[in-house]
């Protein structure tokens, strides 16, 4: 059974400021499985990357995502007021417990 | 737009069942496999089940293996997650999502606004 590891647990930034978000497997996946999704409260997870580094339909060039084998991350270039959230990534049928973004 | 809307969640006692429903409206619905994934207030997203398009192949978590069942009716684009034997632990709210499962663009691209499950005496 596959783990995923997000680090950091929370992640204190200021807007303008870039974030970087990791993503670590127990073992090697295919990058193809690996996904990316942003929650805000109260709302449903939204994909923001796919495959690994292909951003998903209406996301913002500032997500970018990198990475294969076992370790993985997620890149917001300059946070926007908005993108204060939780992070999670995915990998077939897990997910990582997540990485909180919030305003420092 | 693509829609997807659950019901059926609501507060039930341990050890009795309860049927969720996902109706789906904006796409096909036989052309894709569906997703159920949960999470409890405040905390993580967990993945419950899978049914592939036609339901020819369905997967569990190990947490609720042999207490849950996934079905569908494409007829109705309507996706089911029949829950039997229910825990406290199943507490939570529950997601359809939609399977994105082509080429190296796998993801659930379209997510409901969940119904929530509330095991307790």
């Amino acid at each position: 059974e596959i783990v995923l590891t997000q680090s950091p647990g929370t992640l204190s930034l200021s807007p303008g400021e870039r974030a970087t978000l990791s993503c670590r497997a127990s073992q090697s996946v295919s990058s193809s499985y690996l996904a990316w999704y942003q929650q805000k409260p109260g709302q449903a997870p939204r994909v923001l990357i796919y495959g690994a580094s292909s951003r998903a339909t209406g996301i913002p060039d500032r997500f970018s995502g990198s990475g294969s084998g076992t370790d993985f991350t997620l890149t917001i270039s300059r946070l926007e007021p908005e993108d204060f959230a939780v992070y999670y990534c995915q990998q077939l049928r897990t997910f990582g417990q997540g990485t909180k973004v919030e305003i420092k | 737009e693509v829609q997807l809307v659950e019901s059926g969640g609501g507060l039930v006692q341990p050890g009795r069942s309860l049927r969720l429903s996902c109706a789906a409206s904006g796409f096909t619905f036989r052309d894709y496999a569906m997703n159920w994934v949960r999470q409890v207030p405040g905390k993580g997203l967990e993945w419950v089940s899978a049914i592939t398009w036609n339901g020819g192949s369905v997967g569990y978590a190990d947490s609720v293996m042999g207490r849950f069942t996934v079905s569908r009716d494409n007829a109705k684009s309507s996706l089911y997650l029949q829950m039997n034997s229910l825990r406290p632990e199943d507490t939570a709210l529950y997601y359809c999502a939609r399977e994105i499962s082509f080429g190296s663009a796998w993801h659930l691209d379209s997510w409901g606004q969940g119904t929530l499950v509330t095991v307790s005496s």
